[in-house]
């Protein structure tokens, strides 16, 4: 069964630094690799989407790269803002989504 | 913009209701899903569907049914609600999960008393 694991649980940096969250998962035979914002008390907004034969996607200050035969993927977050601040979960596609329990992110002023 | 639109932000209910949580897409996706999150336990699949009338189970059917009469809406039903389903419930769309991302509604908190 598809594990997912996402390290660190939560994250609080200042202002303007550049970041990693990091998404592990057990089976690499996946159809890809979504990544997703969730503010609180609301529903989750997709950021990027990573085809299985894709090695990154990138969106303005957010880039996403997979390696699937480590079960690794990681979502890089450019020059943060306090307007990133938000839980980001990241979910792999088997036969159905598995999500990982997510990085809480807090970014200072 | 995909819009899911979930009829109610919060919900209460008594148990031993049946209690019905309405989900509605315009964008033509032929998939809808059903989840729930808590915390410590994630997002968890309930139900899916990927055609009009079709449905499939995730990894916590129990206590819950689905129904699927018209290509936008996707209804979850709590056939006889208990406080164990106190929960925040997420539905969302694809036209294709497989190669397409999945666009999520709101949610529904629901409290059962």
């Amino acid at each position: 069964k598809q594990e997912v694991t996402q390290i660190p649980a939560a994250l609080s940096v200042p202002e303007g630094e550049n970041l990693v969250l990091n998404c592990s998962f057990t089976d690499s035979a996946i159809y890809n690799l979504q990544w997703f914002r969730q503010d609180p008390g609301k529903g989750l907004t997709s950021l990027l989407l990573i085809q299985s034969s894709q090695r990154e996607q990138t969106s303005g200050r957010l880039n996403a790269s997979l390696d699937k035969s480590s079960g690794r993927s990681t979502l890089y977050i450019a020059a943060s803002q306090p307007g990133d601040s938000a839980t980001y979960l990241c979910a792999v596609n088997g036969n159905m989504l598995t999500f990982g329990g997510g990085t809480r992110l807090m970014v200072k002023p | 913009d995909v819009k899911v639109t979930q009829s109610s932000r919060y919900l209460v209910k008594r148990t031993g209701e049946k209690v019905f949580l309405e989900c509605v897409q315009d964008m033509d996706h032929e998939n809808m899903f059903w989840y729930r999150q808590d915390p410590g336990l994630g997002l968890r699949l309930i139900y899916f569907s990927y055609d009009v009338k079709m449905k499939e189970k995730g990894d916590i059917p129990e206590g819950y049914s689905v129904s699927r009469e018209k290509k936008e809406r996707f209804s979850l039903i709590l056939e006889s609600a208990s406080t164990n389903q106190t929960s925040m419930y997420l539905c969302a769309s694809s036209p294709n999960p497989f190669y397409q991302p999945q666009h999520f509604g709101d949610g529904t908190r629901l409290s059962i008393l």
